[in-house]
């Protein structure tokens, strides 16, 4: 069975700080995707980021970022110089390969203030 | 390209009710996949369905069911309705089997 656990529930930080989301998982499958979904108010869920399982590399898309390391089981995410419209709440979700189901954490509600 | 649609966006219903929950995917897109948000739970897999058929299936009671069209659109309905049900269901879709987007949900509330 697959697990992801975020175990933050809340942060809140003050405009342009750097904010990191911590994510463990786990899964018996080889090959797996990683992802981070953003939820605002409206209740929509936002796709941020994907990772596939074979690949550790570690980038940066504008002020977001994310550090995968198989070897800990861990995928954490980094909004750098945060501003107030990141106030959401933030879901690390994992998937097999095949087919679409993703197991979701139980979210992390970041607080921006101004 | 249009996103994801739900209708209704809110749906209020008594209990021992039957509901339909309707969405449209992506154009393009064949897989469409149903969970449930609810405070106690958080997200939770519904099933999935590609191409007609249903290619994946969470632990829910067989009051929740769902079906595909031809034209990739989704229903999702739940009978004999529970308060327990009372949530935001989401609809997402993919091409295939990877990014999932997901639509803006439908909020039912179970009296």
């Amino acid at each position: 069975a697959q697990k992801v656990t975020q175990a933050q529930t809340e942060i809140s930080v003050v405009e342009k700080e750097d904010v990191t989301l911590d994510c463990v998982y786990e899964t018996r499958d080889t090959t797996y995707y990683l992802f981070w979904y953003k939820q605002p108010p409206s209740g929509e869920l936002v796709f941020l980021i994907r990772r596939n399982s074979f690949d550790e590399q570690n980038e940066i898309s504008g002020r977001y970022s994310w550090n995968f390391q198989k070897s800990t089981s861990s995928f954490n995410f980094t909004i750098t110089a945060s501003q107030v419209v990141d106030s959401a709440v933030y879901f690390c979700a994992l998937s097999p390969a095949a087919g679409n189901k993703l197991t979701f954490g139980g979210g992390t509600r970041v607080l921006v203030k101004p | 390209k249009a996103g994801v649609t739900q209708t209704p966006r809110y749906l209020i219903k008594t209990r021992g009710q039957q509901v339909t929950l309707s969405c449209s995917p992506i154009s393009g897109h064949r897989s469409v996949s149903w969970y449930q948000q609810t405070p106690g739970q958080g997200l939770q897999f519904l099933f999935e369905y590609f191409s007609e058929t249903q290619r994946n299936k969470g632990n829910f009671p067989g009051r929740f069911s769902g079906r595909q069209f031809s034209n990739s659109r989704s229903e999702m309905n739940v009978s004999t309705l529970e308060l327990g049900d009372s949530a935001l269901y989401l609809c997402a879709s993919s091409w295939s089997g990877e990014t999932q987007y997901f639509g803006p949900g439908t909020r039912l509330l179970v009296l």
